[in-house]
């Protein structure tokens, strides 16, 4: 059975530091994969996606980025961090089509101070 | 464009009685809708999908929701609730075309009183 993972599931950062947050897909190959924010513990905003190894779409701009360095792993970056970039982080991925079921991961809680 | 509305920002209903957690969608051409749960501080649950066939589609944990066309909405329901039901219901829907996304509800809080 598929199995996805993030870490870390905490993190405190200081304002101004970078950030590398990981997600991996167990299970499967060849993944859609995505990354949410959920901020105050209501609304999804899309931020990523990506359907292969190097390909990410952006749906926000943003101080943000993310990678695809392997098939089923996904990371979510940031050189320096904001204030506004506090929130939790969710992965999901899904198996052929963007309308098949989107599976998400623990995530991963960030503040920035 | 496609979206969705939950207009409930919270739902309470006592343990036994039956629950409803109400979504609204709007899209052009076929729907994909989805229903997802969330407890504190964890990931979204899948807990059903309507693609096309039967306008009554069942899923987890005795959930189950209805598709309605006609009045463009895709209601959540189970018909008895449990306290452990207590958690953040999101309604979403698939958006084609270049985008390719999932539009997600601003979710609705439910609170099963025992």
């Amino acid at each position: 059975s598929q199995t996805i993972h993030q870490w870390p599931a905490t993190l405190v950062q200081p304002v101004g530091s970078p950030l590398s947050l990981e997600c991996t897909v167990e299970g499967t190959s060849n993944p859609n994969l995505y990354w949410y924010r959920q901020a105050a513990g209501r609304g999804l905003q899309l931020l990523f996606y990506s359907v292969g190894i190097g390909q990410i779409s952006s749906e926000v701009p943003q101080n943000l980025s993310a990678s695809r360095p392997q098939d089923r792993q996904f990371i979510l970056s940031s050189k320096k961090l904001l204030l506004s970039d506090s929130g939790f982080y969710l992965c999901a991925w899904t198996q052929g089509l963007h309308t098949d079921t989107q599976y998400f991961g623990p995530g991963t809680r960030l503040t920035v101070l | 464009a496609q979206s969705v509305a939950q207009p409930e920002d919270q739902v309470n209903v006592a343990e036994g009685n039956p629950l409803t957690v109400k979504c609204t969608y709007s899209v052009s051409g076929n729907p994909y809708l989805f229903w997802y749960v969330q407890y504190p501080n964890r990931g979204l649950q899948f807990l059903l999908k309507y693609i096309t066939g039967d306008n009554l589609v069942k899923g987890s944990y005795g959930f189950e929701a209805e598709f309605n066309k006609s009045q463009t909405s895709f209601h959540l329901k189970k018909p008895s609730a449990l306290v452990s039901d207590s958690a953040l219901y999101f309604c979403a829907v698939f958006q084609g075309g270049a985008t390719n996304k999932l539009i997600f509800g601003t979710g609705t809080l439910l609170a099963v009183q025992p």
